[in-house]
């Protein structure tokens, strides 16, 4: 029974290169969420998909940040010419329904080191 | 700003005290939850309490809320040293796209010493 599982665990990318983040939500669970998180921070809310949706992507950067969710494989968030600043835990959770009434359930996180 | 801001920023208690960590907010809120995380990895889900909700409880885990004070407090009783770890609330709210949300904290730091 496994849960929300993102790789790779540990991302290490230099300036300019892109970044593809992977998450394969619980059996069952078709809504995912991304989230950032800076050191000694809470989680930021990033995107909110369902099955080849974007439901909010109200906190996602404008430029070189993209997220999906396709109907067969995992979401993937893809940041471009990744940026010093870029460096953070990314953690996905899914849930079995709408954001509102179901619990998230997190992943490990992927660590991305921007060199 | 932070929707929910933790109180207080580290705690570090004996084995076998109680916890208390504390959360304040500032709009309206459909739910509040907490989270606990060990160092090094994901969040891993507590409780949930309903804005309509005055206290829960769960195994040594007691969460009370007050919407009229925007705040909230979760209590570990009789910790262990697996307890430590930091913990973040959650504030839950429609956001003005549309859609739900959650608001995290900068979380706890909670040392429980044996």
């Amino acid at each position: 029974n496994a849960g929300v599982m993102q790789n790779p665990r540990h991302l290490v990318r230099r300036r300019g290169q892109e970044a593809r983040l992977r998450c394969s939500p619980m059996k069952g669970h078709s809504h995912v969420y991304w989230y950032r998180q800076l050191p000694e921070e809470g989680l930021k809310f990033m995107v909110y998909l369902q099955k080849e949706n974007i439901i909010d992507e109200s906190g996602m950067p404008k430029e070189r940040f993209s997220a999906e969710f396709p109907k067969e494989g995992p979401s993937i968030l893809r940041i471009q010419q990744v940026v010093r600043g870029d460096s953070a835990a990314y953690f996905c959770a899914s849930s079995l329904g709408e954001a509102a009434k179901n619990i998230q359930y997190f992943g490990a996180g992927t660590r991305l080191s921007v060199l | 700003s932070q929707q929910g801001e933790e109180d207080p920023q580290a705690l570090s208690i004996q084995e076998g005290e109680n916890a208390t960590m504390n959360c304040s907010y500032k709009t309206s809120i459909n739910n509040l939850q907490w989270y606990r995380q060990n160092s090094g990895r994901g969040l891993v889900h507590l409780i949930l309490i309903r804005s309509n909700e005055r206290e829960k409880h769960s195994g040594r885990l007691r969460v009370t809320l007050d919407t009229s004070k925007k705040s909230s407090s979760l209590l570990i009783t009789a910790s262990r040293a697996a307890d430590t770890a930091s913990y973040f609330c959650a504030t839950g709210l429609y956001s003005g796209a549309g859609s739900y949300q959650l608001t995290f904290g900068k979380g706890t730091k909670l040392s429980v010493i044996p």
